[in-house]
């Protein structure tokens, strides 16, 4: 059974630098095809991609975010972090964090976490 | 403003019809990209409702079922029920963006 979860800080200042984390269970990071990616939502909006890690530590990243975005992976602890650096009001959201699988039906997101609400405010 | 253009909002009576249209362009839909559908219920994170244009995973009642051609995918719900209102997205990739993209999200009323 696949489960992911986020956490973090659920407040942020403008300026600051968001640091989330994604755990994960059911499945290994070091199998070949396997990614998670970061998904926001703004409060009453549509689902944005943001970030993508790959197995083989590929890393995609939304074009619009690319230089405020790190994605890493740590196998050894089932995790995967991102970073968002200049956090402003705009990015408050809903971060999810998801498996991404690749088959010959195409690349999706068939596992989902619960979200966490990430506010910027002063 | 998204990549992957929905209408804002659809609805139908119970046990009606229902279709959400996604409109892409070249480089995703048209590119070939298979297209995925995402299903929000009120207060959740979305779940994956049809994936590769036209499979359900399981667990998925058939009364869900999707299309593509050419730079449009649909999504149908037919004898629609009240637990069905929901918001529903699609996706598929983008070769100019190189990464994933969303529609913006279609709010389904069960009138």
């Amino acid at each position: 059974q696949i489960t992911l979860k986020e956490s973090g800080p659920t407040l942020v200042k403008p300026t600051q630098t968001l640091t989330l984390t994604c755990t994960f269970s059911g499945f290994s990071l070091t199998s070949s095809g396997v990614g998670v990616a970061w998904i926001r939502q703004p409060p009453g909006k549509a689902l944005e991609w943001l970030a993508l890690i790959y197995w083989n530590d590929d890393k995609r990243y939304s074009p619009s975010l690319k230089s405020r975005l790190t994605i890493t992976k740590d196998t050894s602890k089932n995790q995967v972090v991102l970073t968002m650096t200049n956090m402003d009001p705009v990015d408050t959201a809903t971060y999810y964090c998801a498996h991404r699988t690749i088959t010959a039906a195409g690349h999706y997101f068939d596992y989902w976490g619960q979200g966490t609400l990430v506010t910027v405010s002063s | 403003q998204s990549v992957l253009t929905q209408p804002p909002s659809v609805s139908g009576a119970p046990g009606q019809t229902v279709t959400i249209s996604c409109t892409g362009s070249g480089s995703n839909i048209g590119a070939g990209y298979d297209v995925h559908w995402y299903q929000q219920l009120p207060g959740t994170a979305p779940k994956l409702l049809i994936y590769g244009n036209s499979n359900r995973p399981s667990g998925v009642p058939d009364r869900f079922s999707g299309s593509k051609s050419g730079t449009s995918a649909s999504l149908a719900i037919t004898g629609l029920q009240a637990e069905d209102e929901a918001d529903y997205y699609c996706q598929s990739y983008d070769s100019s963006l190189r990464g994933s993209v969303f529609g913006g999200g279609t709010k389904l009323t069960v009138l």
